[in-house]
């Protein structure tokens, strides 16, 4: 059974044009994590919540942003999509030794 | 800062076994892990060593952990086509809210 949820699996969105992405997770672990994975290379964190308090990565541009309403679902905002931000979006979850992702949903943008 | 290394291609034939190596830096490491990644899929969790054991057994695969020299590898049995894949090695550090900070990837690629 699927632990880690991610919607929609594919996403297009024009140049600028905002976009959410959405995760749940049946684990129920205070944890959630987003990656972006481009092209060939290795996922990289742009934030993390520990139950609701939120930590961005110093690098994560401002153009994205994260939501976690509750334990279960958490939500990647990208508020003005550059071409550069096509790439595939992972969400995770986990305690401190399994940690479990998503299938991803993979953003065009044109 | 934190940095983990991995070759990336390995290719071997059908029913050898494959040895995936990687090598970290944070000697603060907890959980060291290994994933999997078919193309246009997320990653699956293969298995995962906590920093205190040198081995894990899982089925066909073998991870050994040598803290001192900071090398991990994953060994897989009897390899087959459909474990042809980019496998991930990442590593937990303990002060670092649970991130994961992954190698580049090795795209196994396995001959019949």
């Amino acid at each position: 059974d699927a632990m880690v949820i991610q919607n929609p699996r594919y996403q297009v969105t024009q140049f600028g044009k905002p976009v959410t992405l959405s995760c749940s997770q049946t684990l129920n672990h205070n944890v959630m994590y987003w990656y972006q994975q481009k092209s060939s290379q290795a996922p990289k964190l742009l934030f993390h919540y520990y139950d609701k308090d939120f930590n961005n990565e110093a690098d994560t541009p401002d153009n994205f942003q994260s939501r976690r309403p509750n334990t279960s679902f958490c939500f990647l905002d990208i508020r003005s999509p550059g071409l550069g931000d096509a790439a595939m979006y992972l969400c995770a979850t986990g305690q401190p030794g399994a940690k479990y992702f998503g299938p991803g949903t993979r953003l065009l943008v044109l | 800062g934190e940095d983990v290394e991995q070759s990336l291609f390995l290719s071997v034939r059908e029913g050898d076994s494959s040895v995936i190596n990687c090598t970290y830096t944070d000697s603060s490491s907890t959980y060291l892990y290994w994933y999997k990644q078919e193309p246009g899929a997320g990653l699956q969790l293969l298995t995962y060593i906590f920093s205190n054991m040198d081995m894990k057994q899982d089925q066909r695969l073998t991870v050994l952990l040598n803290k001192k020299d900071k090398h991990l590898s994953l060994r897989i049995a009897d390899t087959q086509t459909g474990d042809s894949a980019i496998y991930f090695c990442a590593e937990r550090g303990d002060n670092q809210g649970g991130k994961l900070i992954f190698g580049q990837g090795t795209e196994l690629s396995v001959k019949p």
